[in-house]
């Protein structure tokens, strides 16, 4: 069964302490690796798209990287604006799900001034 | 502003009564989605649909339905609501089945209590 977890549940860090998140996934044919982020109240919001092992991709403080078998997200030197929830999710080309995303449950990122 | 749009933002019902969530995208995108979100659950899927005058099953649609009579409108029906179905209700939509840098684009989401 196609699974995606996200570690830790909850993340407290202080301002520009620097930290990673992770999504470990087991999936039958990787298409795509989304991350979002949301903040309380609003909708998830499109940070990054991976393909393949190896791809990396940045913006500000954020980097994602991608392996086999897991992504990271790495904060550099976070901000309290940072602090919202960061969801990850895949997409396979298998199975009936008409590369509909399997999400993880989420990390919440707390950043402390 | 181009995106999804979901009406209402907030709603209270009493056990039993039926109500309406609409979505609307002005993107022209094919596929749309009926997620739930509760706390420590993560988003789970109700219903999806791959255009319109389609609807398929999700991970939870009991309780729940749904219809794509316009391509950029999908409506989720709760025909008996329960308390039970307490939750924040996103919607989504993609262009096409893989063909999607960014995945999905979110609504803002419709908090729905149940008393």
């Amino acid at each position: 069964e196609d699974q995606v977890t996200q570690s830790p549940e909850a993340l407290r860090l202080q301002e520009g302490e620097s930290s990673s998140l992770n999504c470990s996934y087991t999936v039958s044919g990787l298409r795509g690796l989304f991350w979002y982020r949301q903040d309380p109240g609003k909708g998830p919001e499109f940070l990054f798209t991976l393909y393949s092992a190896g791809e990396e991709k940045e913006k500000e403080r954020l980097k994602a990287t991608l392996t086999k078998k897991e992504s990271f997200l790495h904060i550099t030197a976070p901000k309290p604006e940072d602090s919202a929830t960061y969801l990850c999710a895949v997409q396979t080309y298998y199975g009936g799900s008409q590369g509909n995303l399997i999400f993880g449950k989420g990390t919440k990122l707390s950043v402390k001034p | 502003n181009a995106g999804v749009t979901q009406t209402p933002k907030f709603r209270v019902l009493k056990t039993g009564q039926s109500m309406t969530l609409l979505c609307a995208q002005d993107m022209n995108h094919e596929y749309m989605y009926w997620y739930r979100q509760d706390p420590g659950m993560g988003l789970r899927l109700i219903h999806y649909s791959v255009g319109e005058g389609t609807t398929a099953k999700g991970e939870v649609p009991d309780g729940y339905n749904v219809s794509r009579l316009k391509k950029q409108n999908f409506l989720l029906g709760l025909e008996s609501a329960a308390p039970s179905q307490t939750s924040v209700y996103f919607c989504a939509s993609k262009p096409g089945q893989y063909f999607s840098n960014y995945g999905y684009t979110f609504g803002s989401g419709t908090r729905l209590t149940v008393v």
